[in-house]
């Protein structure tokens, strides 16, 4: 079966701090990637998706970045964080474009 | 540009009470919807898929049925461990991952 991990559960860094956030899918291969990002009352917001390795699309412009250096590792980064950059971040999973996806278990961002 | 429009925002029942949660959405060549449960600090679960209007589908106490601009989600004789935020994602031909609502916050009391 399929697994998504995603890590640190909670996370405080101060204004100017690099950020990096790790997500790693087991049991499939070549599955599409993404982060969101959400915020209270704001709903769900695409940051970022990838179809494959080093193929990075992003949807908002913002002070993150994103890589897929593996077929199954999304890592989202920053290189000084923004008090606006607080949020709660979700890393998901699908097998296709646009078929349902399945979502880690959060990393709830404060910057302070 | 695919809107997606959940009400009510929160809704509080009684144990027992059923109630039904609306997902609208106006999409350009829509494919199907998602619904999702979310707990506090955690991650959507997936519930279910529709992928076209009339369909229905059924888990424990849930059935989500699809319309050409709406889905419901019936909730029957709801119990406590029901409540979470309910996030509905209608699935178009347009961009590339899913478009979420901002969900129903729902709250069963005993």
């Amino acid at each position: 079966s399929q697994t998504i991990h995603q890590w640190p559960a909670t996370l405080v860094q101060p204004v100017g701090s690099p950020l990096s956030l790790e997500c790693t899918v087991e049991g499939t291969s070549n599955p599409n990637l993404y982060w969101y990002r959400q915020a209270a009352g704001r709903g769900l917001q695409l940051l970022f998706y990838s179809v494959g390795i080093g193929q990075i699309s992003s949807e908002v412009p913002q002070n993150l970045s994103a890589s897929r250096p593996q077929d199954r590792q999304f890592i989202l980064s920053s290189k000084k964080l923004l008090l606006s950059d607080s949020g709660f971040y979700l890393c998901a999973w699908s097998v296709q474009t646009r078929t349902e996806a399945f979502f880690g278990q959060g990393t709830r961002l404060t910057v302070v | 540009e695919d809107q997606v429009t959940q009400s009510p925002e929160a809704l509080r029942l009684q144990e027992g009470e059923s109630s039904s949660l609306n997902c609208s959405y106006t999409v350009s060549g829509l494919r199907g919807l998602f619904w999702y449960r979310q707990d506090p600090g955690k991650g959507p679960e997936f519930l279910f898929t529709l992928y076209s209007a009339g369909e229905e589908k059924e888990k424990e106490r849930l059935k989500a049925t699809l319309t050409k601009k709406e889905s419901f989600l019936h909730i029957t004789a709801p119990k406590p461990e029901d409540s979470a935020t309910y996030l509905c994602a209608p699935n178009s031909n347009s961009g590339y991952a899913l478009n979420f609502g901002k969900g129903t916050s729902l709250l069963v009391t005993p």
